[in-house]
């Protein structure tokens, strides 16, 4: 069955230093996200991706973040000068359409530590 | 915005029994509430979904029930197992949302032999 792979697994890094959390969604997939979980606590959206465009994107989404299909099988998140409390579990997502309803399927994380 | 509360916590039943785990939702236009079950380490995994147009689901042990008038929808598990142990989240999402779910805070289930 056809999967979400998210790479690494778990990235350690200093404040200030920029990061980049890798997905690659399901092949046929026409629409990807981001969301973050941040320990203990809800599955919050931050940036749902459609034909290289940003579609929608959270308030928790600032200039510090930002997203990119550089191929055609990888989408990225990058974090320019992370901060402590960008500690949390990215997931990203993939559905084959926008319209609701159209299920999300969700890879197995990236845990960020901002130290 | 939308905003979805979910009840309890944390929940716990024996073996056999049923599990119920409660949602509300605050936008009026939500018409996509599904319902993931998260282990852990993993990532969220949908288990059942249903849509505004439909007042019930189910899906084996699994059910769930959508009131639009109350805004509220819920989980229902019966003949609980060990292996339904889990985080489970209720969602809501809205065409013309873009798909963005807006998730619940989540709920502890632990089903004890």
């Amino acid at each position: 069955e056809p999967e979400v792979t998210q790479t690494p697994s778990h990235q350690v890094t200093q404040m200030g230093q920029e990061v980049i959390l890798r997905c690659v969604p399901i092949s046929n997939h026409l629409y990807f996200y981001w969301y973050r979980q941040i320990l203990g606590q809800k599955v919050e959206f931050l940036v749902s991706f459609y034909n290289n465009e940003i579609s929608e994107k959270s308030e928790i989404f600032d200039d510090q973040f930002s997203v990119e299909r550089p191929d055609g099988s990888n989408f990225t998140l990058k974090i320019r000068s992370t901060k402590l409390e960008d500690s949390a579990m990215y997931f990203c997502a993939s559905s084959l359409t926008s319209g609701a309803g159209d299920t999300q399927y969700f890879g197995p994380g990236t845990r960020l530590t901002v130290l | 915005g939308e905003n979805v509360e979910q009840h309890p916590s944390t929940l716990s039943v024996q073996e056999g029994d049923s599990a119920v785990i409660k949602c509300t939702y605050s936008d009026s236009a939500s018409n996509y509430f599904p319902w993931y079950k998260q282990e852990l380490g993993k990532g969220p995994q949908l288990i059942i979904d249903i849509r505004s147009n439909v007042g019930e689901k189910k899906d084996q042990r699994i059910a769930v029930t959508l009131n639009k008038t109350a805004k509220h929808f819920s989980l229902h598990i019966t003949e609980t197992q060990p292996e339904d142990s889990a985080v489970y989240f209720c969602a809501a999402s809205f065409t013309g949302g873009g798909n963005k779910l807006t998730f619940g805070t989540g709920t502890q289930l632990k089903v004890e032999l």
